[in-house]
Order: C-alpha cells, then sequence, then structure tokens
C-alpha cells in the first residue's frame, strides 16, 4: 500500500515555542490531507482538511492561527502548532488521500509533549 | 450529514474466540467503507475496504461485507489472536468528494492468553 512519512514521532517543546510537523507521501500524490487530533480514549479529532495549492478548511472550534497547515506541494504537507501551550500536548496524525483510490494512509503519528 | 457508529468498548475476549465489532454508518452520495487498525504508540492501518453493495472486504483472517439494506459494515475474525489487541476504527469515504472522510470513535480490543 501507499507510504505516508510524519516526522517527528516524538518532540518535547517549551511553552511558547512553535513546532512544526510534516507529513510526506511517498510514492503517491496526495491531492487531499487530513490533520487529527487523538485524544487519550482513542477519538480522533478531524482538525483540517487541505488540498495541494489551497487554503485549508478548518472544523469548527479548531484556532486556524494556531494550528497553520501548509500543503505547498502534492507530496507535503505541514502543521505548524504556534505558541504551544501544555493543553496542546497530544497525539497528532496526519492522512492522506489520491485519486487514484477511496482510502486514506495514514502517517505514523508525532507525540507532542509540551513543558 | 455522514457519519459512522461503531460498539464501544472495551471489548475483552480469550485467545481463539470469535470477534464481532458492529459498525453502521448514515451516508448520501456513494460511500466506500473501511476497517482500519492501531496498535498502541502508532497510526492507523488500512484493514480492509468494501467500495460497493454486497462486497466483502478480507485481511489477515478478519472480515466485514457491506451491507447496503442494514447501512452496516460489521468486523468478524473466527479465532483473535492476542496480537489482535488493538484499537479498531471503522470509516466511510465518498467515491466523489475526496474532503470527505469519517471515522467513528474506535473499539478498543483486548485479547487475552
Amino acid at each position: 500500500g501507499a507510504v505516508v512519512s510524519q516526522h517527528p514521532s516524538r518532540v518535547i517543546c517549551k511553552s511558547g515555542t512553535s513546532v512544526k510537523i510534516e507529513c510526506r507521501s511517498l510514492d503517491f500524490q496526495a491531492t487531499t490531507m487530513f490533520w487529527y487530533r487523538q485524544f487519550p480514549k482513542q477519538s480522533l479529532m478531524l482538525m483540517a482538511t487541505s488540498n495541494e495549492g489551497s487554503k485549508a478548511t478548518y472544523e469548527q472550534g479548531v484556532e486556524k492561527d494556531k494550528f497553520l497547515i501548509n500543503h505547498a506541494s502534492l507530496t507535503l504537507s505541514t502543521l505548524t502548532v504556534t505558541s504551544a501551550h501544555p493543553e496542546d500536548s497530544s497525539f497528532y496524525i496526519c492522512s492522506a488521500r489520491d485519486l487514484g483510490g477511496p482510502e486514506a494512509f495514514f502517517g505514523q503519528g508525532t507525540r507532542l509533549t509540551v513543558v | 450529514g455522514d457519519s459512522v457508529t461503531q460498539m464501544e468498548g472495551p471489548v475483552t475476549l480469550s485467545e481463539e474466540a470469535f470477534l464481532t465489532i458492529n459498525c453502521t454508518y448514515t451516508a448520501t452520495g456513494y460511500p466506500s467503507l473501511f476497517w482500519y487498525v492501531q496498535y498502541p504508540g502508532e497510526g492507523l492501518q488500512l484493514l480492509l475496504k468494501a467500495t460497493k453493495a454486497d462486497d466483502k472486504g478480507s485481511n489477515k483472517g478478519f472480515e466485514a461485507t457491506y451491507r447496503k439494506e442494514t447501512t452496516s459494515f460489521h468486523l468478524e475474525k473466527g479465532s483473535v489472536q492476542v496480537s489482535d489487541s488493538a484499537v479498531y476504527f471503522c470509516a466511510l469515504s465518498d467515491r466523489y468528494n475526496f474532503n470527505k472522510f469519517y471515522f467513528g470513535s474506535g473499539t478498543k480490543l483486548n485479547v487475552k492468553p
């Protein structure tokens, strides 16, 4: 199956700093990418959907100025958590779809800890 | 709008027991259905899929049949192993709208030796 690489897998940052998470599709062109936040009791919360070359569509309640999403090319999307606070600590997961099939492929996830 | 509902867990089974995790959906358009599995500390992996009514997806001993009449896509396995312990997510996507991808809340499966 198609491969999505997410980096870093773990990051610890200080409160007030910014963190960038990368999501790359390695062997297909990702026309649509999704960013999720996963809470301790496993539920996935969709944060935003992005299409290459256009602005991301954020879900209700997600601050777009805090969670900056850039889908600059068909193989790369980035999520930047700006001015991170301890409550932003979570597991963030990206996924990607291409035009070739109905499924989405997931990155390995990033465990963000803000201290 | 479109949505996916799956049974709440956790589900605890003994090794070699039969597994069923229920999933029902609500959708307009032409949904494709999926089961994803998440092992601790990892992202989600596609387990199986079905793209049209009456299709059966299967992989690693798991099966699910796309039932349009009951809007269901229940996951089954005849004999679970300890290594099947994970969280299972039911999901749907729309064939023609690439921005639509919906997940259920996930069901945690614990298999005891």
